[in-house]
């Protein structure tokens, strides 16, 4: 069952604009929800996290917006960079059983053209 | 970058033949993962180990087995490959379980 909803499934934006990747998720035990970013050939990379007690965070150029009530967090990229060309996996996670179980969705590929 | 290494980074080899996929680390973490990476279905768990020979199924674990005899090494076996199971496969490490996951660069799999 498919718990963490995201899109789009690819994104097309030039230099210095502000690409928005959206996830959902259903499962309220959720409570931590990492964003990774990934390069062809490599692993995925933590970028960002946030929690839901907080609506907001900031990390550099990265954003994560929370909304506990609608079940729903995205990732603003500022004034984006050819670099930040990417695949992009938003998760949710929750302690299950005294591991960490991580809920992944299925990627966006972020194009940045010069 | 995290201490992580696994090997090989790819391997073609013919259906039914076993496979074994090692992950190494260096950072003395407690946990690791055995992920898989489909298009269109991100990243699954396929075991996870939560200490030395304490090891436990994920969400896609028909077909694989692991072991951990030491602290740094997690390795996946596919006792008898099948086509089904030609995917990119992740490792993954954590201090603690509220802890972020670390992933190593993969290994890419093909069963023909």
């Amino acid at each position: 069952q498919q718990q963490v909803k995201q899109s789009p499934q690819s994104l097309i934006v030039q230099k210095g604009g502000i690409p928005i990747i959206n996830c959902a998720y259903e499962n309220t035990a959720f409570d931590y929800f990492p964003w990774y970013q990934q390069f062809p050939g490599k692993g995925p990379a933590l970028l960002i996290a946030i929690r839901p007690d907080v609506s907001e965070k900031k990390e550099g150029r990265f954003t994560i917006s929370f909304n506990k009530s609608a079940k729903q967090f995205s990732l603003h990229i500022m004034d984006s960079q050819p670099g930040d060309s990417a695949t992009y996996f938003c998760a949710a996670s929750m302690n299950s059983g005294g591991y960490q179980k991580v809920t992944f969705g299925t990627g966006t590929k972020l194009q940045v053209i010069p | 970058d995290a201490g992580i290494t696994q090997s090989p980074r790819h391997k073609v080899t013919e259906t039914g033949t076993p496979v074994t996929l090692r992950c190494h680390q260096t950072e003395n973490h407690r946990y690791m993962y055995w992920y898989r990476q489909d298009p269109g279905h991100g990243l699954r768990l396929i075991h996870y180990s939560y200490g030395v020979k304490d090891t436990d199924k994920g969400e896609v674990s028909d077909g694989y087995s692991v072991s951990r005899s030491k602290t740094e090494d997690f390795l996946l076996t596919l006792e008898s490959a099948t086509s089904s199971q030609t995917s990119v496969y992740f490792c993954a490490i954590s201090e603690a379980p509220n802890q972020p996951q670390h992933f190593g660069d993969g290994t890419r799999l093909s069963i023909l």
